[in-house]
């Protein structure tokens, strides 16, 4: 089971703001790593080092980190941000471990 | 251009070994740290295995410890993983990919994935 929680389902108006959000106690000692898939495709690197965009990412995805809780915010989301979305850390061996995945719907 | 193709996917039988394979080009593959993520179709993502630029540092998710086996071959711009003794529970689209760091850090770019199907 994922030692990262994440809420299965959430929805954003059109050019409104959303946050998803990722929970665990590894959060408190490494950074989450936030990943998009869309149906059909492998996932793609959001944002990392808990607020870094690799140069294909917008910067209407950011990225903030408080206690356990890491987030990942869409500012004026699009259509074309409707995907699922996976926070990763690490679990208490170290080694990589991924949340259980926030589907993203744009209305 | 970064590429990773993966190729050795397919239908195999429960108990036996397969071996896939990534062939990395667009990039200084000895330079960077590579993985293996998989997913059950419809299903979350789960981290199977990483080594370092040198192979001398290796991981693997515990589902996978004693069957599972990653390697790299940096003259061939190549990683692998061998797997043996293959469950059902371990058929899924397996990803190649590449980190940002030369030790396992962060998956920066992924293949487009080899799916690999367990079934008698």
């Amino acid at each position: 089971s994922s030692e990262l929680t994440q809420d299965p389902a959430v929805s954003v108006a059109l050019g409104q703001t959303v946050r998803i959000t990722c929970q665990g106690d590894s959060l408190r000692s490494y950074y989450a790593t936030w990943y998009q898939q869309k149906p059909g495709q492998a996932p793609v690197l959001v944002v990392y080092d808990r607020n870094v965009r690799p140069s294909w990412i917008p910067d209407r995805f950011s990225g903030s980190s408080s206690g356990n809780t890491a987030s990942l915010t869409i500012t004026g989301a699009q259509a074309e941000d409707e995907a699922d979305y996976y926070c990763n850390s690490r679990d208490r061996s170290g080694n990589h471990v991924f949340g259980t995945g926030t589907k993203v719907s744009v209305l | 251009e970064v590429q990773l193709v993966e190729s050795g996917g397919g239908l195999v039988q429960p108990g036996r070994s397969l071996r896939i394979s990534c062939a990395a080009s667009g990039f200084s593959f000895d330079d960077y740290a590579m993985h293996w993520v998989r997913q059950v179709p419809g299903k979350g993502l789960e981290w199977v295995s990483g080594i370092n630029w040198n192979s001398g540092n290796i991981g693997y998710a515990d589902s996978v410890k004693g069957r599972f086996t990653i390697s790299r071959d940096n003259a061939k711009n190549s990683l692998y993983l061998q797997m043996k003794g293959l469950r059902a529970e371990d058929m899924a689209m397996y990803y190649c990919i590449k980190d940002v760091s030369n030790n396992p850090y962060v998956f920066e770019i992924w293949g487009q994935g080899t799916m690999v199907i367990v079934s008698s």
